[in-house]
């Protein structure tokens, strides 16, 4: 039982470049998120899926698409990065329960840097 | 707008003091989470609080919940290094197809020997 993993760890990117950050969880989760981690703020959501075939924009989302493929797959993309993008993205996923309500089980995380 | 706000934002402790984190967020919410991570790791989930008087306890780390206060503690008891981590509290934000967790901007935890 994986949880959520996440691909590339690290990536350098030049400013103008694109890229696609995956994510897969195997947790039959329902709701996926993508956040940013910047020093101090906290984290920020950049865009969620509640469900297969649904997206919504979070805090964030100017600058980024995401798709979400399958149940199982939500995935992050830059067209044209900025170093204002530079940043740890971290992938979560989440289903209500009455125990543990919308508790979110996160990634590993990528850092990207944009030079 | 639903903010979260946790004070303080750096904490410098002893071993074996005891102190206080505090989560405070501004509009109603009625479940609230912890979260710990380790530098250059990911977020671990601590605690789920899901209702008002909350109160969850896991070895020297206590978590309540006042959510007519909108207020959530994180008490550290006899601190030991290993706790020293960034804790992030999270308030959950109702609306739309799903609730989101609105982070705190963390609290950087340093217990020193």
């Amino acid at each position: 039982n994986a949880g959520v993993t996440q691909t590339p760890k690290f990536q350098v990117l030049k400013t103008g470049q694109s890229m696609t950050l995956q994510c897969a969880q195997d947790m039959n989760h329902n709701s996926m998120y993508w956040y940013r981690q910047d020093p101090g703020m906290g984290l920020r959501l950049i865009y969620y899926s509640a469900s297969e075939g649904t997206t919504d924009k979070g805090e964030v989302p100017n600058g980024y698409n995401v798709s979400r493929l399958n149940k199982r797959e939500f995935s992050l993309r830059l067209e044209s990065a900025a170093p204002s993008q530079t940043s740890v993205y971290f992938c979560a996923s989440s289903d209500f329960s009455g125990l543990t309500g919308y508790e979110q089980y996160f990634g590993p995380g990528t850092r990207l840097t944009v030079t | 707008e639903l903010k979260v706000e946790q004070n303080p934002l750096f904490l410098s402790m002893q071993e074996g003091k005891n102190y206080t984190i505090y989560c405070n967020y501004s509009t109603t919410s009625d479940r609230l989470y912890w979260y710990r991570q380790d530098p250059g790791k990911s977020l671990e989930s601590l605690f789920v609080l899901l209702s008002n008087g909350a109160v969850k306890q896991e070895g020297r780390l206590m978590a309540s919940l006042d959510t007519k206060a909108r207020l959530s503690t994180l008490h550290i008891t006899a601190a030991v290094h290993d706790l020293s981590a960034t804790y992030f509290c999270a308030a959950e934000k109702y609306g739309g197809a799903t609730n989101k967790l609105i982070f705190g901007t963390g609290t950087l935890l340093a217990v020193q020997p």
